[in-house]
């Protein structure tokens, strides 16, 4: 069965930081792009960043550049996102998605962040 | 990197045709033919339902058509359905290997 699942989502104060994890299984990893998107509750989807399939380049929002950082091992079949300077409102789901060109046809279920004092 | 642009809401009865539009800019969907739309359901994750301006991926109903014209793109749905009633999001390739998602429009089924 093809999956993504997300984890590393919770509660952090302002100005701190957290590491998403998105574990993928039943499908070659390794040649799809992978990006993340965020959805703020009750909100719309927003692109945040990409990795391409060997991690050699990566590009951001610019909502997030400077304090987000993308990667994929590819071993492990796994995408991270690494979120410092976190903000109010960098609060949102976070989903892991994935395809094999400039679409997303691979979603996972989102992990929640929240960021507040 | 701002938003493209599609109605909020858009309502139609069942069996009806309704059609959701997408405004873009010359810098993404009118120079990309990488326009694809994703389909929400409450609590649910998106769900790929057109890529590449007008691409069905397998297992998407045929009910389902995308389209272009200069820079708005826009997603038809055919024989509307209970099932149908979600919302809808449009995304466009904008270059630099960056992306941007419209607003979003709320389908609903009178």
């Amino acid at each position: 069965e093809v999956q993504l699942v997300e984890s590393g989502g919770g509660l952090v104060q302002p100005g701190g930081s957290l590491r998403l994890s998105c574990a993928a299984s039943g499908f070659t990893f390794s040649s799809y792009l992978m990006h993340w998107v965020r959805q703020t509750p009750g909100k719309g989807l927003v692109w945040v960043s990409r990795v391409n399939s060997d991690a050699s380049s990566t590009t951001y929002a610019d909502s997030v550049k400077g304090r987000f950082t993308i990667s994929r091992d590819n071993a492990k079949n796994t995408l991270y996102l690494q979120l410092n300077s976190l903000r109010a409102e960098d609060t949102a789901m976070y989903y892991c998605a994935g395809g094999p060109a400039a679409y997303f046809d691979l979603w996972g279920r989102g992990t929640l962040v929240t960021v507040s004092s | 990197q701002s938003a493209l642009t599609q109605p909020a809401s858009v309502s139609g009865s069942p069996g009806q045709s309704i059609t959701i539009s997408c405004a873009g800019t010359s810098s993404d969907v009118g120079s990309y033919d990488l326009v694809s739309w994703y389909q929400q359901h409450p609590g649910k994750a998106p769900k790929l339902m057109i890529y590449e301006g007008s691409k069905r991926p397998s297992g998407v109903s045929n009910r389902f058509s995308g389209s272009k014209s200069g820079t708005t793109a826009s997603l038809t749905i055919s024989g509307l359905q209970a099932e149908d009633e979600a919302d809808y999001y449009c995304c466009s390739y904008a270059g630099s290997s960056t992306y941007v998602f419209g607003t979003g429009t709320k389908v609903t089924v009178l």
